[in-house]
C-alpha cells in the first residue's frame, strides 16, 4: 500500500460536460475526505465519508457535486454541468479513527474546465 | 464561524535564522490545531499537531488560547524547510477541516 491514490492525476473537459473522480484511500483507513484547492489558498473541505456513510457536506457541495464510498472502500467525486469555477486541484484524504487523527492526502486530480 | 488566517503569503529567510510562520484562528470552542506542510512535487503531509505536543524536524508550535494563535518555530532554518505551510484548524466533534490559505517559506542559502 503506497498511500492514497487518485485518479486521473489530471482532467481537460469542456464547459456542460459530466466528470467523475476516484479516490482509494490506505485500506484500514475508515474515513475518507474530499477537498478543492484553488490557486493561491489552502484546501477546502468538501465532505467527509466515516466507512460508506457520508456524514458530513459542505455548503460548497452544490446539487451539481455528488460522492460516493460504496462498500467504505474507494469513493467518487462526481461533477454534473461543469463549470469553468469548478477548475481546482481535487483533494483525497483519508485517516483512522477520530477528528484529531492525521489525515493522508493523495496527490490530487487537476481538472481544467474549458 | 471558524476560519484560519495565515497573514503571510511568503517568508523568506536565510539558511541558519530562526523562522516563524504565523497562525492566528477564529473559533469559539476548543478546537484541535495541525500544521501541514507540502514539498516541492510532493502531497500535503501533516508536520506536527498540537495535541501531540511534539517537534518534528526542530519545528514547534505553542498554542495561545488568549491570542488565539498557532505560531510555527525553528530557531535554525535549513534550506530543506523551504516548503508551502498550512495551518489547519479542526473544530471538537466535527470533521469540517478549515485550512488557511498557506505561506510559502524559502530558506535561502
Amino acid at each position: 500500500d503506497t498511500g492514497v491514490s487518485q485518479n486521473p492525476r489530471h482532467k481537460i473537459t469542456k464547459r456542460g460536460q459530466n466528470v467523475t473522480f476516484r479516490c482509494d484511500p490506505i485500506s484500514e483507513h475508515n474515513r475518507l475526505y474530499w477537498y478543492r484547492q484553488t490557486l493561491g489558498q489552502g484546501p477546502e473541505f468538501l465532505t467527509y465519508f466515516q466507512n460508506e456513510a457520508q456524514l458530513e457536506k459542505s455548503r460548497l457541495l452544490s446539487d451539481r457535486f455528488s460522492a460516493e464510498r460504496p462498500k467504505g472502500s474507494f469513493s467518487t467525486l462526481e461533477i454534473q454541468r461543469t463549470e469553468q469555477g469548478d477548475s481546482a486541484m481535487y483533494l483525497c484524504a483519508s485517516s483512522w479513527g477520530g477528528s484529531y487523527n492525521e489525515q493522508f492526502f493523495g496527490p490530487g486530480t487537476r481538472l481544467t474546465v474549458l | 464561524a471558524q476560519r484560519v488566517t495565515q497573514p503571510e503569503k511568503l517568508l523568506s529567510v536565510f539558511k541558519g535564522a530562526p523562522v516563524e510562520l504565523k497562525c492566528n484562528y477564529s473559533y469559539s470552542g476548543s478546537p484541535e490545531l495541525f500544521w501541514y506542510v507540502q514539498y516541492s512535487r510532493q502531497r500535503l503531509q501533516l508536520l506536527l499537531r498540537h495535541i501531540s505536543r511534539e517537534s518534528i524536524k526542530g519545528f514547534t508550535a505553542d498554542l495561545n488560547k488568549g491570542e488565539t494563535s498557532f505560531h510555527l518555530k525553528k530557531p535554525f532554518a535549513q534550506e530543506e524547510d523551504s516548503a508551502m505551510y498550512y495551518c489547519a484548524l479542526s473544530p471538537l466533534n466535527n470533521n469540517d477541516m478549515r485550512f488557511g490559505a498557506g505561506t510559502r517559506l524559502t530558506v535561502k542559502p
